[in-house]
């Protein structure tokens, strides 16, 4: 079964700085999906990549997929207090009836201090 | 629009009490999964449907859990003779198709407490 393994696990860092993700997949990636949650609450779509060596970017957020598409990181470009959540990634994979689950990471949680 | 929604969002429960939790996808969406989020922990996958047809159980970790989407629209997951270990996120997901590559919209899920 795959397994994701996301470093680090828990981030403290000062409003402004830069800061990055990793999310480590046991087996190829087919789809990796990054998703923010805050507590109680649902998770947040941030990003899909397919394909190796591509990169998305949304306002100050950056997430890459390595061109062996089994390591995907995430990149926060001056850090905000509104960024701070707990940071999952999923892999995509596939059901017994053909579509897609997600395998999610253990998370990271991320803290930004103003 | 309305997104995914889940109710309740809190529910604590005796140990051996049956607890009945409800998803309201976004309208017309045909994939609809639930998740279990333990403490700590990332989400892990239950069951799957495809419109009414639940395609995939094979996460529902014991005959306790039992899902339905009778009319391919709203789902309930049921767990009877709740454990402890049943504490956790219930987090239910929709996506417009069965189609690979579509976004899962996810609710805020329902918080279970088991006593």
């Amino acid at each position: 079964s795959q397994e994701l393994e996301q470093s680090p696990q828990s981030l403290i860092v000062q409003e402004g700085k830069n800061l990055t993700i990793n999310c480590t997949s046991s087996k190829t990636l087919y789809g990796l999906y990054w998703y923010k949650q805050k507590y109680g609450e649902g998770l947040i779509f941030l990003m899909m990549l397919q394909k190796g060596g591509e990169e998305k970017s949304h306002e100050k957020i950056t997430a890459k997929l390595d061109e062996k598409k089994q390591q995907s990181s995430l990149h926060i470009t001056a850090s905000q207090p509104s960024h701070a959540g707990i940071y999952l990634c999923g892999a995509v994979d596939v059901t017994q009836g053909g579509s897609e689950k997600l395998v999610f990471g253990k998370g990271m949680k991320l803290t930004v201090n103003p | 629009g309305a997104g995914v929604s889940q109710s309740p969002r809190y529910k604590v429960a005796k140990r051996g009490q049956d607890v009945a939790l409800r998803c309201d996808p976004i309208s017309g969406h045909v994939s609809l999964f639930w998740y279990q989020q333990a403490l700590g922990q990332g989400p892990e996958f239950l069951t799957y449907f495809q419109n009414e047809a639940q395609l995939d159980k094979s996460g529902l970790p014991s005959d306790r859990f039992f899902a339905e989407r009778p009319e391919g629209s709203v789902s309930t997951l049921k767990i009877q003779r709740t454990q402890q270990e049943d504490s956790a996120v219930y987090l239910c997901a929709s996506s417009s198709t069965s189609a690979r590559g579509n976004e899962q919209y996810f609710g805020p899920g329902t918080r279970l407490t088991v006593t």
